[in-house]
């Protein structure tokens, strides 16, 4: 059963970073793509990035200066950590696997986060 | 980017009835469009990928049409399960982007 579960702090402060993890079952991360997708509340979705079969990584233009993808697949985990957070940074931030063609045919349950001092 | 735009943003109909939602892309993506639907307390589900693919367990009222800018996700006799949040993504180009969602509600 395929199945992928964000986890994180919920708080982070201003110009803090932000560190989740994406721990999945089912499936193995040398053969399938890993996307991050977040939607701030009452918005629509933005992607964020992936992380290739291979390791190698690819970012949104709009957050590449502070966002870092990567993994371990001895974990099953792939991680994501973005700097400099601000207040249009609270969203709930989702995984999910690439069923193939850039599409995502699984979703984790999404982890929400704010920023607050 | 691509831009998507959806409509309508929101829906009511009743159980039985047929719907159709639009997206249309800034840009051709070709047939490069998937949807998905969003449901509290589940994980978001995709439907349809290569604009009217359906994806394993669809079920065979929804369909969907289009190519290049337009595109079109009908739910045919809708079931009371069927009620629920739907967002387009195009797939053609990075960076990936979604359409702003069109919530289907009971009438």
């Amino acid at each position: 059963q395929v199945q992928l579960k964000e986890s994180g702090p919920g708080l982070v402060q201003p110009s803090q970073t932000l560190s989740l993890t994406c721990t999945v079952s089912g499936f193995s991360l040398t053969s399938y793509n890993v996307h991050w997708v977040r939607q701030p509340t009452g918005k629509g979705l933005e992607w964020m990035g992936v992380i290739w079969t291979g390791g190698s990584t690819d970012y949104n233009s709009a957050l590449k200066s502070r966002l870092s993808i990567s993994r371990d697949t001895s974990k099953s985990q792939v991680f994501l950590k973005m700097n400099s957070l601000q207040t249009e940074d609270i969203a709930t931030y989702y995984c999910a696997r690439e069923g193939g063609d850039a599409f995502m045919d699984a979703w984790g349950q999404g982890a929400s986060v704010t920023v607050s001092s | 980017d691509v831009q998507m735009t959806q409509s309508p943003s929101y829906l009511a109909a009743s159980p039985g009835e047929s719907v159709s939602i639009s997206c249309k892309a800034s840009k051709s993506i070709n047939t490069y469009l998937a949807w998905y639907q969003e449901k509290p307390g589940k994980t978001n589900k995709l439907l349809i990928y290569s604009g009217s693919t359906l994806q394993s367990g669809t079920p065979s009222r929804f369909s969907g049409s289009g190519s290049g800018t337009d595109f079109t996700l009908t739910i045919r006799s809708l079931e009371p399960e069927d009620f629920a949040v739907y967002y387009c993504q195009q797939h053609n180009e990075y960076p990936l982007t979604f359409g702003s969602g069109t919530k289907l509600e009971i009438k």
